[in-house]
């Protein structure tokens, strides 16, 4: 049973395209995020909701919007998708109502865009 | 600029030997953890420290915590050729909302 599962693992797609990446978590978490991953591998977030609401929002171009119908579920839509959107994303999720908590992975999502 | 930065950027050692990877960050946290990545996979946690604790061990694990200096070390004994992989660092700030910052990860490659 696969505990973070993001949906498509790759995604190739053109400059100015609108895409959608999903993700489910079957671990009871309160919180959930979106992660970028750079050609550099560096980490960074991007969005934390927690029960549905968002709670932290980096400095990320309104073109990324985060969805989170229920608890279980973050998706992360793009509009007018850019070369510099390549990247991997990641979706995580970790209980915040105990401190000092781990977050799980999900195993990324390949984005290209050409 | 990012909170954590590991040192060194990439380590290759042989089979068996220690290796040793090192975080510094910034800013006040509620605890450190130590993520790894294989090649192409999700980051999978490996070991959390509080701020208020010094050293702990997982297996051949062993990470310490200064937060004098800001820094942490991670301590994989009798390396073996799976655990190649990338380590990272994180912390979570104290913001009010757990929030993990990470490093650029050290490229570890165990050599058979």
């Amino acid at each position: 049973d696969t505990a973070v599962s993001q949906t498509p693992k790759y995604l190739v797609t053109q400059m100015g395209n609108d895409k959608s990446i999903k993700c489910e978590q079957n671990l009871g978490h309160d919180t959930m995020y979106w992660y970028k991953q750079d050609s550099k591998k560096f980490l960074k977030i991007m969005f934390s909701y927690n029960n549905k609401e968002l709670i932290i929002n980096e400095t990320v171009p309104n073109r990324f919007s985060p969805k989170s119908p229920d608890k279980a579920h973050l998706n992360l839509h793009i509009n007018s998708l850019e070369l510099g959107d390549s990247a991997v994303y990641f979706c995580a999720s970790s209980r915040i109502g105990q401190t000092n908590t781990e977050a799980f992975f999900g195993q990324g999502t390949r984005l290209t865009v050409v | 600029s990012q909170q954590g930065e590991e040192d060194p950027q990439a380590l290759s050692i042989q089979e068996g030997e220690n290796a040793t990877m090192n975080c510094s960050y910034k800013t006040s946290i509620n605890n450190l953890q130590w993520y790894r990545q294989n090649s192409g996979r999700g980051l999978v946690h490996l070991i959390l420290i509080r701020s208020n604790e010094r050293e702990k061990h997982s297996g051949r694990l062993r990470v310490t915590l200064d937060t004098s200096k800001k820094s942490s070390s991670l301590l994989i004994t009798a390396s073996r050729a799976a655990d190649t992989a990338s380590y990272f660092c994180a912390t979570d700030v104290i913001q009010g909302a757990q929030k993990l910052v990470f490093g650029q990860g050290t490229r570890l490659t165990i050599n058979p």
